[in-house]
């Protein structure tokens, strides 16, 4: 069974301070990892899709990377409108069904 | 260009009534699916569709829980018999057709149910 795990479960950084976020996955031929942002009482926010190991994908802040077996979220200098939990899922070889994680509670203070 | 839009945004349901959330996804998306929400845990698949047809139920309780996304018309999840436990946030997401973008799916902003 596919499983996603991220870590850490939450964050506090200060207004500036650079951070990483984690998912790991174990999955039975990854199609595509996709990062997603959901603040309090919304859907999840489309960010990010990597579909190979070595790909990188840049937005304002946000960089996502990708690995055989991980994927990180870079937060660069923060501001506290980046806080939100930040979600990562994966699509499998087969099927189209998203397996998420827990997800990343981020609070960004000024 | 509208985004998934879901209906109602919050319900309120006794134990035993049914409950009936809408979704019409993006304009242009012939693939529709349910997640849900419970508090506290992360979002689990359900149930993926097409028009008026099931393609993966694999994520749906084998009782009580049905969907369907008609020709014409919105997605339907309907619970019947609701209990406690039901209570979560449901999420629409939709798709294009095609495999250009494999597995991006666009979220709705939920139906919160809370079964008193």
């Amino acid at each position: 069974e596919d499983q996603v795990t991220q870590s850490p479960e939450a964050l506090r950084l200060q207004e500036g301070e650079s951070s990483s976020l984690n998912c790991s996955y174990t999955v039975s031929g990854l199609r595509g990892l996709f990062w997603y942002r959901q603040d309090p009482g919304k859907g999840p926010e489309f960010l990010f899709t990597l579909y190979s190991a070595g790909e990188e994908k840049e937005k304002e802040r946000l960089k996502a990377t990708l690995t055989k077996k991980e994927s990180f979220l870079h937060i660069t200098a923060p501001k506290p409108e980046d806080s939100a939990t930040y979600l990562c899922a994966v699509l499998e070889a087969a099927g189209n069904k998203l397996t998420f994680g827990g997800g990343t509670r981020v609070l960004v203070k000024p | 260009n509208a985004g998934v839009m879901q209906n109602p945004r919050h319900l309120v349901r006794r134990r035993g009534q049914e409950a009936r959330l809408r979704c019409s996804p993006m304009k242009g998306h012939s693939h529709v699916y349910w997640y849900r929400q419970l508090p506290e845990e992360g979002l689990k698949f359900m149930v993926y569709l097409q028009k008026e047809n099931i393609i993966d139920e694999s994520g749906m309780p084998k009782e009580r829980f049905s969907a369907e996304f008609p020709k014409e018309g919105p997605s339907i999840l309907r619970i019947q018999q609701v209990v406690r436990g039901d209570s979560a946030a449901y999420f629409c997401a939709s798709s294009p057709p095609g495999l250009a973008a494999p597995g991006e799916q666009f979220f709705g902003p939920g139906t919160r149910l809370t079964v008193l």
